[in-house]
Protein backbone atom coordinates (compact mmCIF):
# COMPACT_ATOMS: atom_id res chain seq x y z
CA UNK A 1 0.00 0.00 0.00
CA UNK A 2 1.34 3.50 -0.72
CA UNK A 3 2.92 5.40 2.32
CA UNK A 4 2.75 8.43 3.28
CA UNK A 5 3.28 11.28 0.73
CA UNK A 6 4.71 14.65 1.57
CA UNK A 7 4.97 17.55 -0.46
CA UNK A 8 6.78 19.45 -1.51
CA UNK A 9 10.13 18.15 -0.71
CA UNK A 10 12.00 21.02 -0.39
CA UNK A 11 11.54 24.51 -0.09
CA UNK A 12 13.04 27.86 0.11
CA UNK A 13 10.96 30.96 1.74
CA UNK A 14 11.89 34.52 2.36
CA UNK A 15 11.03 35.75 6.14
CA UNK A 16 8.01 37.76 6.76
CA UNK A 17 6.16 35.29 3.46
CA UNK A 18 3.48 32.09 4.82
CA UNK A 19 4.29 28.64 3.69
CA UNK A 20 1.70 25.71 3.37
CA UNK A 21 2.46 22.22 3.61
CA UNK A 22 0.39 18.96 2.52
CA UNK A 23 0.52 15.56 3.98
CA UNK A 24 -1.16 12.06 2.56
CA UNK A 25 -1.81 9.63 5.36
CA UNK A 26 -1.94 6.01 4.13
CA UNK A 27 -5.67 5.20 3.17
CA UNK A 28 -7.75 4.42 6.20
CA UNK A 29 -5.67 6.18 8.57
CA UNK A 30 -7.66 8.74 10.40
CA UNK A 31 -4.98 10.53 12.43
CA UNK A 32 -2.80 13.02 11.19
CA UNK A 33 0.13 13.97 13.12
CA UNK A 34 2.86 17.06 12.03
CA UNK A 35 6.19 17.32 14.42
CA UNK A 36 9.34 20.02 13.49
CA UNK A 37 12.53 18.45 13.76
CA UNK A 38 15.83 20.87 14.23
CA UNK A 39 18.94 19.73 15.17
CA UNK A 40 19.02 22.00 17.99
CA UNK A 41 15.48 20.94 19.05
CA UNK A 42 15.12 17.28 18.13
CA UNK A 43 11.85 16.58 16.87
CA UNK A 44 9.12 18.53 18.45
CA UNK A 45 5.06 17.95 18.37
CA UNK A 46 2.87 20.50 16.32
CA UNK A 47 -0.44 19.27 16.60
CA UNK A 48 -2.66 16.23 15.48
CA UNK A 49 -5.97 15.93 13.70
CA UNK A 50 -8.53 12.98 13.94
CA UNK A 51 -11.50 13.22 11.56
CA UNK A 52 -10.94 16.67 10.82
CA UNK A 53 -10.80 17.85 14.49
CA UNK A 54 -7.75 18.99 16.30
CA UNK A 55 -7.29 17.06 19.55
CA UNK A 56 -3.83 18.06 20.79
CA UNK A 57 -1.65 21.26 19.90
CA UNK A 58 2.03 21.63 21.08
CA UNK A 59 3.55 24.62 22.02
CA UNK A 60 4.16 26.57 18.73
CA UNK A 61 2.64 30.06 18.29
CA UNK A 62 -0.34 30.94 16.40
CA UNK A 63 1.71 31.13 13.48
CA UNK A 64 1.34 27.76 13.04
CA UNK A 65 -1.64 26.18 12.12
CA UNK A 66 -3.30 23.10 9.96
CA UNK A 67 -6.48 21.30 8.91
CA UNK A 68 -7.44 18.68 8.28
CA UNK A 69 -9.94 17.29 5.09
CA UNK A 70 -12.91 14.90 4.91
CA UNK A 71 -10.28 12.06 3.16
CA UNK A 72 -7.62 12.46 5.90
CA UNK A 73 -5.60 14.71 3.73
CA UNK A 74 -3.68 17.36 5.84
CA UNK A 75 -2.16 20.62 5.47
CA UNK A 76 -0.29 22.58 7.91
CA UNK A 77 0.45 26.87 7.59
CA UNK A 78 3.03 28.92 8.60
CA UNK A 79 2.74 32.58 8.72
CA UNK A 80 5.18 35.25 8.76
CA UNK A 81 7.97 33.06 8.98
CA UNK A 82 11.22 33.39 11.05
CA UNK A 83 14.57 32.24 9.98
CA UNK A 84 14.00 30.08 12.99
CA UNK A 85 11.53 27.75 10.96
CA UNK A 86 13.83 26.35 8.71
CA UNK A 87 13.60 22.84 9.66
CA UNK A 88 12.24 19.21 8.38
CA UNK A 89 8.58 18.94 8.74
CA UNK A 90 7.39 15.51 9.46
CA UNK A 91 3.69 14.54 9.15
CA UNK A 92 2.68 10.81 10.24
CA UNK A 93 -0.29 8.78 9.95
CA UNK A 94 -1.85 6.50 12.13
CA UNK A 95 -5.16 4.35 12.25
CA UNK A 96 -5.88 5.66 15.86
CA UNK A 97 -3.39 8.14 17.18
CA UNK A 98 0.72 8.75 17.51
CA UNK A 99 0.84 6.49 20.14
CA UNK A 100 -0.47 3.47 18.15
CA UNK A 101 1.66 2.21 15.30
CA UNK A 102 2.82 5.60 12.88
CA UNK A 103 4.40 5.79 9.52
CA UNK A 104 6.40 8.74 8.50
CA UNK A 105 6.53 10.65 5.43
CA UNK A 106 9.94 11.92 4.12
CA UNK A 107 9.43 15.09 5.07
CA UNK A 108 9.63 18.66 3.86
CA UNK A 109 12.91 20.57 4.21
CA UNK A 110 12.09 24.39 4.57
CA UNK A 111 14.66 26.48 4.41
CA UNK A 112 14.20 30.31 5.35
CA UNK A 113 16.24 33.07 4.56
CA UNK B 1 11.17 21.40 28.22
CA UNK B 2 12.59 18.26 27.13
CA UNK B 3 10.77 15.64 28.73
CA UNK B 4 12.75 12.35 27.87
CA UNK B 5 16.75 12.62 27.69
CA UNK B 6 18.98 9.79 25.28
CA UNK B 7 21.98 8.57 26.17
CA UNK B 8 24.20 8.81 25.20
CA UNK B 9 24.14 11.63 22.15
CA UNK B 10 26.66 9.65 19.82
CA UNK B 11 27.76 6.68 19.76
CA UNK B 12 30.33 4.83 17.02
CA UNK B 13 31.20 1.93 17.31
CA UNK B 14 33.12 -1.23 15.25
CA UNK B 15 30.83 -3.84 13.67
CA UNK B 16 30.10 -6.83 15.96
CA UNK B 17 30.17 -4.77 19.18
CA UNK B 18 26.99 -4.68 21.20
CA UNK B 19 25.26 -1.37 22.57
CA UNK B 20 22.96 -0.01 24.82
CA UNK B 21 21.04 2.99 24.24
CA UNK B 22 19.27 4.61 27.26
CA UNK B 23 16.02 6.62 27.28
CA UNK B 24 15.31 8.42 31.19
CA UNK B 25 11.79 10.66 32.06
CA UNK B 26 10.75 11.79 34.72
CA UNK B 27 7.19 11.10 33.83
CA UNK B 28 5.06 8.27 33.22
CA UNK B 29 3.89 7.18 30.15
CA UNK B 30 1.19 5.16 29.18
CA UNK B 31 3.48 3.60 26.41
CA UNK B 32 6.94 4.23 24.89
CA UNK B 33 8.07 3.68 21.12
CA UNK B 34 11.75 3.20 19.60
CA UNK B 35 12.41 4.76 16.07
CA UNK B 36 15.22 4.52 14.02
CA UNK B 37 15.88 7.20 11.38
CA UNK B 38 17.99 7.75 8.29
CA UNK B 39 19.37 10.94 6.83
CA UNK B 40 16.52 12.00 4.92
CA UNK B 41 14.32 10.37 5.63
CA UNK B 42 11.38 9.85 8.36
CA UNK B 43 11.43 7.72 11.38
CA UNK B 44 10.76 4.61 11.16
CA UNK B 45 9.30 2.76 13.84
CA UNK B 46 10.97 -0.47 15.44
CA UNK B 47 9.23 -1.11 18.67
CA UNK B 48 5.93 -0.34 21.04
CA UNK B 49 6.20 -1.68 24.52
CA UNK B 50 3.10 -0.56 26.51
CA UNK B 51 3.90 -2.67 30.35
CA UNK B 52 6.19 -1.31 32.85
CA UNK B 53 8.76 -4.47 32.61
CA UNK B 54 8.03 -5.44 29.53
CA UNK B 55 11.03 -6.65 27.41
CA UNK B 56 10.32 -7.06 23.55
CA UNK B 57 13.08 -8.82 21.05
CA UNK B 58 13.53 -7.42 17.33
CA UNK B 59 16.40 -10.09 15.97
CA UNK B 60 19.64 -8.31 17.32
CA UNK B 61 17.75 -5.87 19.11
CA UNK B 62 16.22 -5.62 22.61
CA UNK B 63 13.78 -3.06 24.11
CA UNK B 64 13.19 -3.06 27.65
CA UNK B 65 10.34 -0.67 29.40
CA UNK B 66 11.18 0.43 32.90
CA UNK B 67 8.96 -0.88 36.04
CA UNK B 68 7.61 2.17 36.49
CA UNK B 69 7.35 3.01 32.75
CA UNK B 70 9.34 6.05 33.27
CA UNK B 71 12.30 4.69 30.82
CA UNK B 72 13.24 1.90 28.81
CA UNK B 73 16.40 0.82 26.71
CA UNK B 74 17.25 -0.49 23.82
CA UNK B 75 20.19 -2.95 23.17
CA UNK B 76 21.76 -4.06 19.85
CA UNK B 77 23.78 -7.20 19.92
CA UNK B 78 26.62 -7.44 17.07
CA UNK B 79 25.97 -4.35 15.34
CA UNK B 80 25.89 -4.30 11.86
CA UNK B 81 26.33 -1.16 9.57
CA UNK B 82 23.04 -1.52 8.59
CA UNK B 83 22.08 -0.34 12.06
CA UNK B 84 23.60 3.30 11.61
CA UNK B 85 21.20 5.54 11.97
CA UNK B 86 19.25 8.46 14.81
CA UNK B 87 17.71 6.24 17.39
CA UNK B 88 14.62 7.98 18.60
CA UNK B 89 12.74 6.48 21.64
CA UNK B 90 9.30 8.68 21.99
CA UNK B 91 6.69 8.34 25.11
CA UNK B 92 2.98 8.29 24.57
CA UNK B 93 0.83 10.82 26.93
CA UNK B 94 -2.68 9.24 26.38
CA UNK B 95 -3.50 8.31 22.68
CA UNK B 96 -3.40 12.08 21.31
CA UNK B 97 0.32 13.52 22.10
CA UNK B 98 3.63 11.74 22.04
CA UNK B 99 7.07 13.37 22.70
CA UNK B 100 10.19 12.21 21.60
CA UNK B 101 13.35 11.85 22.74
CA UNK B 102 16.39 13.82 22.26
CA UNK B 103 17.60 11.28 19.77
CA UNK B 104 20.97 9.29 19.88
CA UNK B 105 23.02 9.06 16.80
CA UNK B 106 24.60 5.71 15.78
CA UNK B 107 27.25 5.05 13.73
CA UNK B 108 28.57 1.29 12.96
CA UNK B 109 31.90 1.68 11.45
CA UNK B 110 32.94 -1.77 9.26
Amino acid sequence: KAGVTQTPRYLIKTRGQQVTLSCSPISGHRSVSWYQQTPGQGLQFLFEYFSETQRNKGNFPGRFSGRQFSNSRSEMNVSTLELGDSALYLCASSLKGPNTEAFFGQGTRLTVV
Amino acid sequence: TQLLEQSPQFLSIQEGENLTVYCNSSSVFSSLQWYRQEPGEGPVLLVTVVTGGEVKKLKRLTFQFGDARKDSSLHITAAQTGDTGLYLCAGALGYQKVTFGTGTKLQVIP
